[in-house]
């Protein structure tokens, strides 16, 4: 089975100061993994996505995760957080076999405020 | 504009009643996806349709059902409501059957049961 954890649900930066989302898996195959990005009333938008290519994955707005397989995590990075930052962001796990295959499983949401 | 539309926007029913969600793909995706989120349950994949067939299922009630029709377009059919029903529906669109490529998430349907 597949599991996302998203280690905080809260994370406070100040503008111009770096970015954390921590998110760790549990998958029972080679996962592919992906950020997705919620603002306020909106729907969900990709950041980024980790298909067993290169490791370090850049994706929009600056952000960009490292995969770590020995660690099973996929940390969400930025180097100055933006106002426009702010939002919920989503750790995904594509389940990539089992009776699951092909679907979906979301961590449950890390929260980003930035403060001025 | 992710190019994925839903209607209604917001939708406020009461207990026992049913409602159905619609949803517009983007041209040329075959596949929609159907999620709910929920301030307790988070986000949950409900059901995907791949070109007018169900393709898998999540978590999805019996007293829910979608389909899809030949136009792509598909409906969320939400019945007998009951309050915890109350959340965000959200479908999404990608071109393939599988996930490798992105989905694309329409901005949501918001389902109050009173």
């Amino acid at each position: 089975a597949q599991s996302v954890t998203q280690l905080d649900s809260h994370v406070s930066v100040s503008e111009g100061t770096p970015v954390l989302l921590r998110c760790n898996y549990s998958s029972s195959y080679s996962p592919s993994l992906f950020w997705y990005v919620q603002h306020p009333n909106k729907g969900l938008q990709l950041l980024l996505k980790y298909t067993s290519a290169a490791t370090l994955v850049k994706g929009i707005n600056g952000f960009e995760a490292e995969f770590k397989k020995s660690e099973t995590s996929f940390h969400l990075t930025k180097p100055s957080a933006h106002m426009s930052d702010e939002a919920e962001y989503f750790c995904v796990v594509l389940n990539a076999g089992g009776t699951s295959y092909g679907k979906l499983t979301f961590g449950q949401g890390t929260i980003l405020t930035v403060h001025p | 504009d992710s190019g994925v539309t839903q209607t209604p926007k917001h939708l406020i029913t009461a207990t026992g009643q049913r409602v159905t969600l619609r949803c517009s793909p983007r041209s040329g995706d075959l596949s929609v996806y159907w999620y709910q989120q929920s301030l307790d349950q988070g986000l949950q994949f409900l059901i995907q349709y791949y070109n007018g067939e169900e393709r898998a299922k999540g978590n999805i009630l019996e007293r829910f059902s979608a389909q899809q029709f030949p136009d792509l377009h598909s409906e969320l059919n939400l019945s007998s409501l009951e309050l915890g029903d109350s959340a965000l529906y959200f479908c999404a669109s990608s071109v393939g059957q599988r996930d490798y490529n992105e989905q694309f998430f329409g901005p949501g349907t918001r389902l109050t049961v009173l």
